[in-house]
């Protein structure tokens, strides 16, 4: 199975910072990597896929980035409402596996 | 609009069974793969298994395999997780989701139900 790795597990930031999330898979996925958001209490909801593909919808401040094993979902100016758990997802092989989540919190 | 509507959730005891359904609505049903991703307490999430859009194949999670079955009635619009042997560590809510599958290959769960909650617990 392919492991994917979260960095980091938390992090606290303020409403306007940037911020990088780091995923990295066990092996070569070349982009099949996508990104979700999950606020407390609610289903996870589609922001990136294919790595760097902007989900209908969602705002332009994320965006996606990476290819092979190491991706990154970046934030360019937080929101209140971007504060949530963030996964990331790969569809290469089966199974399917998720990170462990990033949680965002408010400083 | 694209919904997602699971239902059949509840607390059993171990090695009993329980069925899951999802009802679709808002696409062609018959069109789409269907998955089952579940999320234990303060956990995160973790996929259990796929349904391809004919239901001619089927794919599980090593931890649910032999115990866990998926189906689809397209003539419903429902998809279904068939749990048997349940253990305490299937304790989770359980979430159906949509697929959506590009040309390219690559796909990810456009849409997610609300979930329903499966306690396993004497």
């Amino acid at each position: 199975d392919i492991q994917m790795t979260q960095s980091p597990s938390s992090l606290s930031a303020s409403v306007g910072d940037r911020l990088t999330i780091t995923c990295r898979a066990s092996q070569s996925i070349t982009t099949y990597l996508n990104w979700y958001q999950q606020i407390p209490g609610k289903a996870p909801k589609l922001l990136i896929y294919a790595a760097s593909s902007l989900q209908s919808g969602v705002p332009s401040r994320f965006s996606g980035g990476g290819s092979g094993t190491d991706f990154t979902l970046t934030i360019s100016s937080l929101q209140p409402e971007d504060f949530a758990t963030y996964y990331c997802q790969q569809t290469y092989s089966d199974p399917i596996t998720f990170g462990q989540g990033t949680k965002l919190e408010i400083k | 609009q694209v919904q997602l509507v699971e239902s059949g959730g509840g607390v059993v005891q171990p090695g009993r069974s329980l069925r899951l359904s999802c009802a679709a609505s808002g696409f062609t049903f018959s069109s789409y793969g269907m998955h089952w991703v579940r999320q234990a307490p303060g956990k995160g999430l973790e996929w259990v298994a796929v349904i391809s859009r004919d239901g001619s194949n089927e794919h599980y999670a090593d931890s649910v395999n032999g115990r866990f079955t998926i189906s689809r009635d397209t003539s419903k619009n429902t998809l279904y997780l068939q749990m048997t042997s349940l253990r305490a560590e299937d304790t989770a809510v359980y979430y159906c989701a949509k697929d959506d599958l590009l040309r390219s290959g690559f796909y990810f769960f456009d849409y997610w139900g609300q979930g329903t909650l499966v306690t396993v617990s004497s």
